[in-house]
Parts: C-alpha cells; sequence; structure tokens
C-alpha cells in the first residue's frame, strides 16, 4: 500500500524554523517527484515546492521562495520542508504528495498528484 | 503564472441533481487538468487527472471535460456523499501548480 505520513508540525513563534518530514512507503520513491501543499485554516489549497525524483529539480511558490528549502534522502525514502523565517500568514495544515514520474532525465506531470498524507499542522503565532 | 477560476464558489442540489462545476484558466494547458474532491476534515483526493481521465475507484458519476483554457467537472447524480469542496489544479509540463479556489457543494 502507498503511504505518505508527515511530522514534524508545531507551534512556534514567529521568525523561527521549522522542519517537516513525510516518511513515504510502498513505492519506488526515487522515481516519483514530491510537492508539498498547504493550506491555512478555512482556506484553500496552496502549491508550495516540488522537489523531482533526483532531487536535482526544485521550485517553490513566490511565497515562499528564500525561506523554504525542500529537499530529500532517497535511501531514507523520506522528503523534508525545512522553513525558516515562519510568519503568522505560513500557519497551516501541511500536506506532501507523490508527483510526477522522474526518468533519468526528467519527469513527466501526466498523471497529477494521486497519493497524499495526512497533513502535519504549523501554527506561527507569539 | 497561469491563474485558475472556478465557478461557482458554491452550490446547493438536491441528492440525483447533475452538477457541473466550471475551471478557467488563464492561459492554455493543454488538458493538463486535474480535479480533487476534499470532504470536510479529510485529506484531498484525486478524482480526475488530465482533465477526463477517472481516477481508479473513483465513481462512475464524476466525469470531467475540456481542453485548452476551459474545463468541466460534473457530478451526474449528486450522492450525500459527494458534499465536499471541489478544487481544479493546473500542472502543465513542470511547476508552478495553482489550484483554482474551490467550490464548495453541499445537499439542498
Amino acid at each position: 500500500e502507498v503511504q505518505l505520513l508527515e511530522s514534524g508540525g508545531g507551534l512556534v513563534q514567529p521568525g523561527v524554523s521549522l522542519r517537516l518530514s513525510c516518511a513515504a512507503s510502498g513505492f519506488t520513491f526515487t522515481t516519483y517527484a514530491m510537492t508539498w501543499v498547504r493550506q491555512a485554516p478555512g482556506k484553500g489549497l496552496e502549491w508550495v515546492s516540488t522537489i523531482s525524483g533526483s532531487g536535482g529539480s526544485t521550485y517553490y511558490a513566490a511565497s515562499v521562495k528564500g525561506r523554504f528549502i525542500i529537499s530529500r534522502d532517497n535511501s531514507k525514502n523520506t522528503l523534508y520542508l525545512q522553513m525558516n523565517g515562519l510568519r503568522a500568514e505560513d500557519t497551516a495544515v501541511y500536506y506532501c504528495a507523490k508527483d510526477g514520474y522522474c526518468s533519468s532525465t526528467t519527469c513527466y506531470y501526466y498523471y497529477a498528484m494521486d497519493v497524499w498524507g495526512q497533513g502535519t499542522t504549523v501554527t506561527v503565532s507569539s | 503564472d497561469i491563474q485558475m477560476t472556478q465557478s461557482p464558489s458554491s452550490l446547493s442540489a438536491s441528492v440525483g441533481d447533475r452538477v457541473t462545476i466550471t475551471c478557467r484558466a488563464s492561459q492554455g494547458i493543454n488538458n493538463y487538468l486535474a480535479w480533487y474532491q476534499q470532504k470536510p476534515g479529510k485529506v484531498p483526493n484525486l478524482l480526475i487527472y488530465a482533465a477526463s481521465t477517472l481516477q481508479s475507484g473513483v465513481p462512475s458519476r464524476f466525469s470531467g471535460s475540456g481542453s485548452g483554457t476551459d474545463f468541466t467537472l460534473t457530478i451526474s447524480s449528486l450522492q450525500p456523499e459527494d458534499v465536499a469542496t471541489y478544487y481544479c489544479q493546473k500542472y502543465n509540463s513542470a511547476p508552478p501548480w495553482t489550484f483554482g479556489q474551490g467550490t464548495k457543494v453541499e445537499i439542498k
């Protein structure tokens, strides 16, 4: 069974850092791009960041670029999101999702995000 | 960046009704369009990808159509378990991805 399990959320003060993790199982992790999506309380879905299967390509939403870093450890089947300089507006449930299929040279995003984790909650407040 | 606009933002319909939600892209995205269902308090669930391909396990009353800039999600016969918020998402050939603002579907 394909599973994604996020962890690392919590209540933090503005300006601090936090690292989220997403443990994957049930599929060949290294051959899939992975994405973080967040949802602020009562709001819609917001794409945050995507990383290719090899980790060689990363993409960020303008709202987090320069503050968040996406990475992955394919030996541990784990995705990460390092969040620095947290702001109140970063308060959200953060989901990781399995994304496009990646060959050795490129990723193909035809099938969209077909598996999502249960989410981890980040609250930024003083 | 490409913007995605959904309409309506909410709707109320009776059980058995045909329900249609539209999603418009600010630029052409071929058929790189997905629809997700998020039930209250739950994780988003992929319903349709490539504009019209039903994800495995999704009931056949759901269907998608469109290409280019205009897309539609249709529920042929609304059921009580379909109460949810529905999101479109464009995913092109590479990020950034963009979601529509969501359409909340309720039972009348």
